[in-house]
């Protein structure tokens, strides 16, 4: 089975410039999350999706960042114009369906696109 | 939104040693996850434990769940360099917000040969 794929891997730009991720979840999944990790950090939650809708964007500063996942499956992330407090990993992840309890289903993590914002 | 504090933050031990990492928090956990993260990828799940209590091994690796749920640990016995990474504990939430993870900053270990 195929993991999460994100793209690219690496990008460096510089201040005020735009820049887009891209994510292909788990074929599948209807349950996607992107995740910002600063060095020296743990992961936090920018936004998830349930198929094509938001379920939570409380993190995301809107003033910048954008999200879609406009058929259910693959996601963008967009950061328009990019402050040098922007660089980090971006991770994408995904699972299989939203469980209501403890101990619900795993998710599973791309490899992360390293952003450098000079 | 409850923290979750780990450590120690850096961890450098030679092969063949054991150690502990731990997780805190001041609140009660639903349940707790622990990742492992090697340089270059995502977080991958090691473990999820629910009940207070709760002891899971997983070869070399024993992970405890406090009676409370307000704290874990995960201990490697005989470290390999294999086990090298950044260990990262998450709590999920319930609710509104289904199946979302709280990650602690991690714990980051080297292990020498």
């Amino acid at each position: 089975e195929a993991g999460v794929a994100q793209s690219p891997r690496y990008k460096i730009i510089e201040k005020r410039q735009s820049v887009a991720f891209w994510c292909n979840p788990i074929s599948g999944h209807a349950t996607l999350y992107w995740y910002q990790q600063i060095l020296g950090q743990g992961p936090k939650l920018l936004i998830q999706f349930q198929n094509n809708g938001v379920v939570d964007d409380s993190q995301l500063p809107k003033d910048r960042f954008s999200a879609e996942r406009l058929k259910g499956v693959d996601s963008t992330l967009k950061i328009q114009p990019a402050k040098l407090e922007d660089s980090a990993v971006y991770l994408c992840a995904s699972r299989q369906w939203t469980s209501g309890g403890p101990g619900g289903n795993e998710q599973f993590f791309g490899p992360g696109t390293r952003l450098t914002v000079l | 939104t409850q923290l979750l504090e780990q450590s120690p933050q850096f961890l450098s031990i030679q092969e063949g040693e054991n150690l502990t990492v731990y997780c805190n928090s001041s609140s009660v956990f639903s349940s707790l996850q622990w990742y492992r993260q090697e340089p270059g990828e995502g977080p991958v799940l090691l473990v999820t434990v629910v009940t207070g209590g709760e002891v899971k091994k997983l070869k070399r690796l024993t992970f405890q769940f406090g009676d409370a749920r307000k704290d874990s640990s995960l201990h490697i016995t005989a470290a390999q360099t294999g086990d090298t990474g950044l260990y990262l504990c998450a709590q999920t939430f319930y609710g509104g917000s289904q199946g979302n993870l709280i990650f602690g900053k991690g714990t980051k270990l080297s292990v020498k040969p």
